[in-house]
């Protein structure tokens, strides 16, 4: 079975604070994928990488960055984390046909 | 552009079945997925289909794809309280891994 895990499932942070949200995926997947779900609005993509240290935006990057140092591992990172940032993050590994997602992050910032 | 739309809500009674509907507009996608998600979740992928399919079945699944009217369908016989979730289509296009664009999600209410 595919495996990917996200470093919180919960985290409240304050205004301001960098926030670094973690996926690991253990198939050896090249792509590897940031969203974040709010209600009605459904899932929109944050950033994407289809390589070690490759990066590309999605739809919404503004006010994220990414870190993709080690294949399995994705990393997105909120420099200064801001209440309109509040949302469930959820990140997803893919084979270019199937894509896997894990149990999401519910980030609050108060 | 990319744009992916399906009704809120969808309210059956346990055996029934569901059908859960999606349009979408580029007509250059490739695949078209259904993912569930149960509350508190991440998604799961349920199934998917190639774009020069018209139908697809897997056990109480059917997926039915009208590429002309670009119009996605997701047919669950004999829905049980456990298929109460919410439910994603998505499409992806070819170029650059599998970007994939998503619904805003039908919520599924199994009724006994």
């Amino acid at each position: 079975d595919v495996k990917v895990t996200q470093s919180s499932r919960y985290l409240v942070k304050r205004t301001g604070e960098k926030v670094f949200l973690e996926c690991v995926q253990d198939m050896d997947h090249e792509n590897m994928f940031w969203y974040r779900q709010d209600p009605g609005l459904g899932l929109r993509l944050i950033y994407f990488s289809y390589d070690v240290k490759m990066k590309e935006k999605g739809d919404i990057p503004e006010g994220y960055s990414v870190s993709r140092e080690k294949k399995e591992r994705f990393s997105l990172i909120l420099e200064s984390a801001s209440t309109n940032q509040t949302s469930m993050y959820l990140c997803a590994s893919g084979t270019g046909t199937e894509e896997y997602f894990g149990p999401g992050t519910r980030l609050t910032v108060t | 552009g990319e744009d992916v739309e399906q009704s809120l809500f969808l309210s059956v009674r346990e055996g029934d079945s569901s059908v859960i509907n999606c349009t979408y507009t580029d007509s250059s996608s490739t695949y078209l997925y259904w993912y569930k998600q149960e509350p508190g979740a991440g998604l799961q992928l349920l199934t998917y289909i190639f774009s020069n399919m018209d139908m697809k079945q897997d056990q109480r699944l059917t997926v039915l794809l009208n590429k002309k009217d670009k119009h996605l369908s997701l047919r669950i016989a004999d829905t049980q309280t456990g298929d109460s979730a919410i439910y994603f289509c998505a499409e992806s296009i070819t170029g650059g891994g599998n970007k994939l664009t998503f619904g805003t999600g039908t919520q599924l209410k199994v009724e006994l």
